[in-house]
């Protein structure tokens, strides 16, 4: 398996612009997991789902901040309208039925400019 | 609010030598814990996962070890080398849908 794919890899973006990061979870794995990573505030859960489901989304900062997982093998997370404060890299994670291995994408790296 | 704490926050050491990273967290009712390394510009590798039964798991030369009652857990590494270097990062969870609360990081340093 490839394991958990993340797109893009980089995002430069202006304020005020809409951002839409990707990912594909290892296949068969049933609960999916956004994250983000700053030097300030560390790594933070943003939400995750279960089962396509969402569970907890009490890390989403604001409303501009959203999350959908249409499918099994596809999840979005979406900011409208960015600001630079959003600049930080995003992670995504996928694990079999709750309370295993966390296997995380490679990240994506947004710059709000 | 769960806490976690990683200490030292940086460490250099040469080559071979033995190594304890700590790590202490606020709330003792974990439900597992995972020890990750994170490569520069890279993503999570899952070292080590440690249910809340369990007082230690081994792989190669890791070994963590998990004292629930105190908050405390220790990854262990044996036989140092520079490809160890990296920042190491302590996730326990609580409730069962494996929610981590992420520590502050160790980062390591191994010289040749």
């Amino acid at each position: 398996d490839a394991g958990v794919i993340q797109s893009p890899r980089h995002e430069v973006t202006e304020m005020g612009q809409e951002v839409t990061l990707r990912c594909k979870p290892i296949s068969g794995h049933n609960s999916l997991f956004w994250y983000r990573q700053t030097m300030m505030r560390g790594l933070e859960l943003l939400i995750y789902f279960n089962n396509n489901v969402p569970i907890d989304d009490s890390g989403m900062p604001e409303d501009r901040f959203s999350a959908k997982m249409p499918n099994a093998s596809f999840s979005t997370l979406k900011i409208q309208p960015s600001e630079p404060r959003d600049s930080a890299v995003y992670f995504c994670a996928s694990s079999l039925a709750g309370g295993n291995i966390q296997y995380f994408g490679a990240g994506t790296r947004l710059s709000v400019l | 609010k769960q806490e976690v704490t990683q200490i030292p926050a940086a460490l250099s050491v040469p080559e071979g030598e033995n190594l304890v990273l700590n790590c202490s967290f606020t709330d003792s009712a974990i439900y597992n814990l995972q020890w990750f390394r994170q490569d520069p510009g890279k993503g999570l590798t899952s070292l080590l996962l440690i249910q809340s039964s369990q007082r230690e798991q081994t792989s190669g030369r890791l070994n963590a070890s998990l004292d629930k009652s105190s908050g405390r857990s220790t990854l262990y590494i044996a036989a140092s080398q520079p490809g160890d270097s990296a920042t190491y990062l302590c996730a326990p969870s609580w409730g069962g849908f494996q929610k981590l609360v992420f520590g502050t990081g160790t980062r390591l340093l191994v010289s040749p």
